[in-house]
């Protein structure tokens, strides 16, 4: 199957401090990229999807300049939390569908403990 | 009534058992279906893809679609410690682009 990575795997900032995350295909274009974020024992939750060259498009609920996403090639997605603050400690996970694929490959998540 | 209902369960199973996870769904426009399996921790694994009634097998797993009852299953033969983790159902919608519907989520726990 298609691989999809992540990076960083787990990231510890300080309070008011952005953050980073790099979510990529490794061995397909991947037209759409979407961001999830995860509570403990929770299921997904989607938080944006994006196609590449243009901007992504946010689920109500969330804040579009809190959560910067940047779809600007076929293999490269990021997320920025800007600004973050305890309660955007959670599990983001990035997931990536390529032009001839119906279904969807998760990368391997990313961890985020803001204090 | 949400568009796909799974039962977060959790289910336990001793090892060896016939594990079924089910999801129902109220939109007959859902044309594919998928299973996730997701360990703790870790980002979700896609392991069955389907888009027609029937059963598909791969190896212990088998999931079966009926499309007329509106209803996804996972079989798990030969159940197995290492088999303990979240499955997630999925299915997409094509309504001019692609959207991905996912459950809740059943927490497994195969005992040894």
């Amino acid at each position: 199957g298609a691989v999809v990575s992540q990076h960083p795997s787990w990231v510890i900032c300080k309070s008011g401090t952005s953050v980073k995350i790099e979510c990529r295909s490794l061995d397909f274009q991947a037209t759409t990229m979407f961001w999830y974020r995860q509570f403990p024992k929770q299921s997904l939750m989607l938080m944006a999807t994006s196609n590449e060259g243009s901007k992504a498009t946010y689920e109500q609920g969330v804040e579009k300049d809190k959560f910067l996403i940047n779809h600007a090639s076929l293999t490269l997605s990021t997320l920025t939390v800007t600004s973050a603050h305890p309660e955007d400690s959670s599990f983001y996970i990035c997931s990536a569908r390529g032009l001839a694929e119906e279904t969807q490959y998760f990368g391997p998540g990313t961890r985020l403990l803001v204090l | 009534q949400k568009e796909v209902e799974q039962d977060p369960g959790p289910l336990s199973v001793p090892e060896g058992a016939i594990v079924s996870l089910n999801c129902t769904y109220s939109n007959s426009a859902f044309q594919y279906f998928m299973w996730y399996r997701q360990y703790s921790r870790k980002g979700p694994e896609l392991l069955m893809y389907t888009y027609s009634s029937g059963n598909k097998e791969d190896g212990r797993f088998t999931a079966q679609v009926d499309k007329s009852s509106k209803y996804i299953s996972l079989f798990i033969r030969d159940s197995q410690p290492s088999d303990s983790a979240t499955y997630l159902c999925a299915m997409i919608l094509n309504t001019g682009g692609f959207k991905t519907i996912f459950g809740a989520g059943t927490r497994l726990f195969v005992k040894a």
